[in-house]
């Protein structure tokens, strides 16, 4: 079956670059979640998009935005990086709103030194 | 605001045996789902279960199961004839109205061969 792809699978950046983090959710699954999981820390939910629109907003810094294209793909952008943005960066998917099963692709390890 | 309380944060488990991880939840909301993810050392996200609030029943998925007490907010995986692949770490998850996952700190599993 399908999983959510997510790439980079690593990305290394120096403090003060920007990164963008692609997500390509399962097929039919129309809405697209980001979390960031630090090290030894429970993921942490950043934003969500249903049908290509913004539909909730955690902790995410003002430094980055995200977006959720036509064909369902979503980006993360993250701007002046931080060191303390160093963190495993997941893509999560499902077929419904607002809450069903929701599958993960297998992260983005941003680094960021 | 929902929280999900991990108290184990690591149990051990001898092959073969049962094993049960406890999580309690907090929330005004009375339609919800609850998960439990499992992240081995790949930290790959994999759902393992999920429990509907308004289903009485408990889920079962082959050797894992819930015991889900609505009344007393508490969700605990029962995994039974563990294996040696079901060392990981365990998350266990709410999913309320907004659509995005709040998890609890986890709950690291060690199997003893």
């Amino acid at each position: 079956a399908a999983g959510v792809i997510q790439s980079p699978r690593h990305l290394i950046k120096e403090k003060r670059e920007t990164a963008t983090l692609k997500c390509y959710p399962i097929p039919r699954h129309d809405t697209v979640y980001w979390y960031q999981q630090g090290p030894g820390q429970d993921p942490q939910f950043l934003i969500s998009f249903y049908e290509k629109m913004q539909s909730d907003k955690g902790s995410i810094p003002d430094r980055f935005s995200a977006q959720q294209f036509s064909d369902y793909h979503s980006e993360l952008n993250m701007s002046s990086l931080e060191l303390g943005d160093s963190a495993l960066y997941f893509c999560a998917s499902s077929q419904d709103y607002p809450v069903y099963e929701q599958y993960f692709g297998p992260g983005t390890r941003l680094t960021v030194t | 605001a929902q929280t999900v309380t991990q108290s184990q944060p690591e149990m051990s488990v001898q092959e073969a045996e049962t094993v049960t991880l406890s999580c309690t939840y907090d929330t005004s909301e009375s339609d919800y789902y609850l998960f439990w993810y499992k992240q081995p050392p790949s930290r790959q996200m994999i759902l393992v279960i999920r429990q509907e609030a308004y289903k009485q029943q408990n889920a079962t998925e082959n050797r894992f199961s819930v015991n889900f007490q609505k009344a007393a907010k508490s969700f605990s995986l029962k995994i039974s004839d563990s294996q040696l692949g079901d060392a990981a770490m365990y998350f266990c998850a709410f999913g309320g109205s907004q659509g995005n996952l709040i998890f609890g700190k986890g709950t690291k599993l060690s199997v003893k061969p």
